[in-house]
């Protein structure tokens, strides 16, 4: 299948600093990349679509300035999270579909950030 | 909004045994895909579905997009321990996927 990776894998913070996480489509070009959050024991979380030259589309209650989508070619997209809390600390997993089909995605490792 | 109930929960299998786990939906879908989660680990895709009825096999794995279009079934045969993990079903219809809450799976050896 295809491969989406992500960087880094894990990261350690502290109380408001800014983390940037970044996913790149290894095999394939993704004019759309979706960003989701994941807590423990829980099921993945859409965040926000992000779209190759333009703005991201944010789901319902995510803070659109917290959360840093950029989407700067068609194989990178970066997420940021800026002043992180300790409430943000979680598994942030980035995933994009195929360009021989939109429905099918292929999700990266996942980020596991941990804010102090 | 759409949501989709995934049953059951958790299951806890003898190794060798067969596994079935589905997934229904308040409303119809174009796609069902079924992934695998390890711990620390983003999901694997395992079968897509993309037609009402369609029976997909990916080696020990079958799943079905059920007639309603608003179902989906996934079953493991003779299971083994690395079988082990979450496993989520997810649709889609126009819209962004929207994930079960996952059947987590453990194997007795």
């Amino acid at each position: 299948g295809a491969v989406v990776s992500q960087h880094p894998s894990r990261v350690i913070c502290k109380s408001g600093t800014s983390v940037k996480i970044e996913c790149r489509s290894l095999d394939f070009q993704a004019t759309t990349m979706f960003w989701y959050r994941q807590f423990p024991k829980q099921s993945l979380m859409l965040m926000a679509t992000s779209n190759e030259g333009s703005k991201a589309t944010y789901e319902q209650g995510v803070e659109k300035d917290k959360f840093l989508i950029n989407h700067a070619s068609l194989t990178l997209s970066t997420l940021t999270v800026t002043s992180a809390h300790p409430e943000d600390s979680s598994f942030y997993i980035c995933s994009a579909p195929t360009s021989l089909s939109t429905d099918t995605q292929y999700f990266g490792p996942g980020t596991r950030l941990t804010v102090l | 909004g759409q949501q989709l109930n995934q049953s059951p929960q958790s299951m806890f299998i003898q190794e060798g045994e067969d596994v079935s786990m589905n997934c229904t939906s308040s409303s119809i879908f174009n796609t069902w895909l079924w992934y695998k989660q390890d711990p620390g680990e983003g999901p694997v895709l395992l079968i897509a579905l993309y037609k009402a009825g369609e029976l997909t096999s990916n080696g020990r794995l079958t799943a079905q997009f059920g007639i309603t279009r608003k179902d989906s079934f996934l079953n493991i045969s003779a299971s083994i321990p690395s079988d082990v993990g979450i496993y989520f079903c997810a649709g889609r219809r126009n819209t962004p996927l929207v994930f079960g809450k996952g059947t987590r799976l453990s194997v007795i050896a």
